[in-house]
């Protein structure tokens, strides 16, 4: 078992080009998370897909971040016109079907963005 | 509004214990958990709990109580290692989201 796995593990951009960040979760896991976690914020909840499906998208920037999950091994999630204030580690992680009673979320090491 | 709360740091010795607490409110409880995140790693998964009442794991043991809405973690036999951030994190009823608290870091000094 490999773990949650995110490419690219850095990413550099510059002020408004766009990053995709991937995420790949473990297999058989039907739920993923995207977090973003800085410092000064902490970790802080972006969206997250059960099954493939988008469930809640409630901390995303509505205007410039996107997330997807074309098929159950991977995940990915887009950051158009990225700004300075973007740059974060952002932190990918799935877990087992609720029907375990323990929603015990396996984090991938992270994406490190920095936007000069 | 909801939310889980967390003391930003906590200082403890080797060889002694140290209580990192957490307390929430939220619409929901389906559990708590606790996580461990070393400085550039990623959160890793230590302890569930749902009853109220200690759960003594070792090294790790955590409390919590859900009338209080609190809970902690507690170290024992502190090692160097041990030092890192603890996340506290609700499980809400009506989701899988999770409600994460802002982490408390423990340092250990000799």
């Amino acid at each position: 078992n490999a773990g949650v796995i995110q490419t690219p593990r850095h990413k550099v951009t510059g002020k408004g080009q766009e990053a995709t960040l991937w995420c790949e979760p473990i297999s058989g896991h039907s739920a993923v998370f995207w977090y973003r976690q800085t410092i000064v914020q902490g970790l802080e909840f972006l969206t997250y897909f059960r099954n493939q499906a988008p469930i809640d998208d409630s901390g995303m920037p509505k205007e410039r971040f996107s997330a997807q999950m074309p098929n159950q091994s991977h995940s990915t999630l887009k950051i158009q016109s990225t700004q300075p204030q973007d740059s974060a580690v952002y932190l990918c992680a799935s877990s087992r079907d609720r029907a375990f009673n323990q929603d015990t979320q396996y984090f991938g090491p992270g994406t490190r963005l920095l936007v000069l | 509004g909801q939310g889980v709360e967390q003391p930003d740091n906590l200082m403890s010795v080797e060889g002694t214990f140290a209580r990192v607490n957490c307390t929430y409110s939220t619409s929901g409880f389906n559990g708590l958990s606790w996580y461990q995140q070393r400085e550039g790693h990623a959160p890793v998964f230590l302890s569930y709990v749902v009853l109220d009442g200690l759960k003594d794991s070792g090294h790790f043991s955590t409390f919590l109580s859900r009338s209080n809405g609190y809970s902690y973690l507690l170290l024992t036999e502190l090692q160097i290692k041990d030092s890192a951030s603890y996340l506290c994190a609700v499980t809400m009823d009506s989701n899988y989201q999770l409600i994460w608290g802002s982490g408390t870091k423990l340092i250990i000094k000799p």
